[in-house]
């Protein structure tokens, strides 16, 4: 089975401080990707990575960065966490390449709370 | 810039019926997928079902299937047979072929299932 693993299921951050949010999965999956999710918007893409060391703005990026240094590791970073940047975080994971991409797997995401 | 619409937020079924969720989305792409995700309360998101855009034979997963109306940009699933586990929030999610492996998700419908 495909385990996508998060580092927190619940993380409480002051606003202004750096967060580093982490996902690893075990499955040797090219593909990596970061979404938030708030109530009545469903989940929207912040960044992701097709390769090591690469990564691509996704929908969202603004106040985010990612960090992809080994392929089965990707993450997330809040350079000065806010308010509004609080929510759930979900990261997944997929094998393939263009232009044919398999099935996205999820890990248990992030509760983040700013306060 | 292609959207996907769930215009349900809440639904409810009773133990043993049948339920329709609805999903509309937008699009310029002719190749394209169309999935449901489930996530139910506290556990990881899980595919239910997909449905290639050139496939015209609505795709079926035991008790899940879809309605795909490819010219009115309609994709709704049916669940035959609710079961309680079957209690979770829906997603509803497209991907074109030429946006490589990224999902956009639609807003999501909270299905709770009565005994």
């Amino acid at each position: 089975d495909v385990k996508v693993t998060q580092s927190s299921r619940y993380l409480v951050k002051r606003t202004g401080e750096k967060v580093f949010l982490e996902c690893v999965q075990d499955m040797d999956h090219e593909n990596m990707f970061w979404y938030r999710q708030d109530p009545g918007l469903g989940l929207r893409l912040i960044y992701f990575s097709y390769d090591v060391k690469m990564k691509e703005k996704g929908d969202i990026p603004e106040g985010y960065s990612v960090s992809r240094e080994k392929k089965e590791r990707f993450s997330l970073i809040l350079e000065s966490a806010s308010t509004n940047q609080t929510s759930m975080y979900l990261c997944a994971s997929s094998s393939g390449a263009a232009p044919s991409y398999n099935e996205q797997f999820f890990g248990p995401g992030t509760r983040l709370t700013v306060l | 810039a292609q959207t996907v619409t769930q215009s349900q937020p809440e639904m409810s079924v009773q133990e043993a019926e049948t339920v329709t969720l609805s999903c509309t989305y937008d699009t310029s792409e002719s190749d394209y997928y169309l999935f449901w995700y489930k996530q139910p309360p506290s556990r990881q998101m899980i595919l239910v079902i997909r449905q290639e855009a050139y496939k015209q034979q609505n795709a079926t997963e035991n008790r899940f299937s879809v309605n795909f109306q490819k010219a009115a940009k309609s994709f709704s699933l049916k669940i035959s047979d609710s079961q309680l586990g079957d209690a979770a929030m829906y997603f509803c999610a497209y991907r074109a072929l030429a946006q490589g492996g990224k999902l956009i998700f639609g807003q999501g419908t909270e299905l709770s299932v009565k005994p």
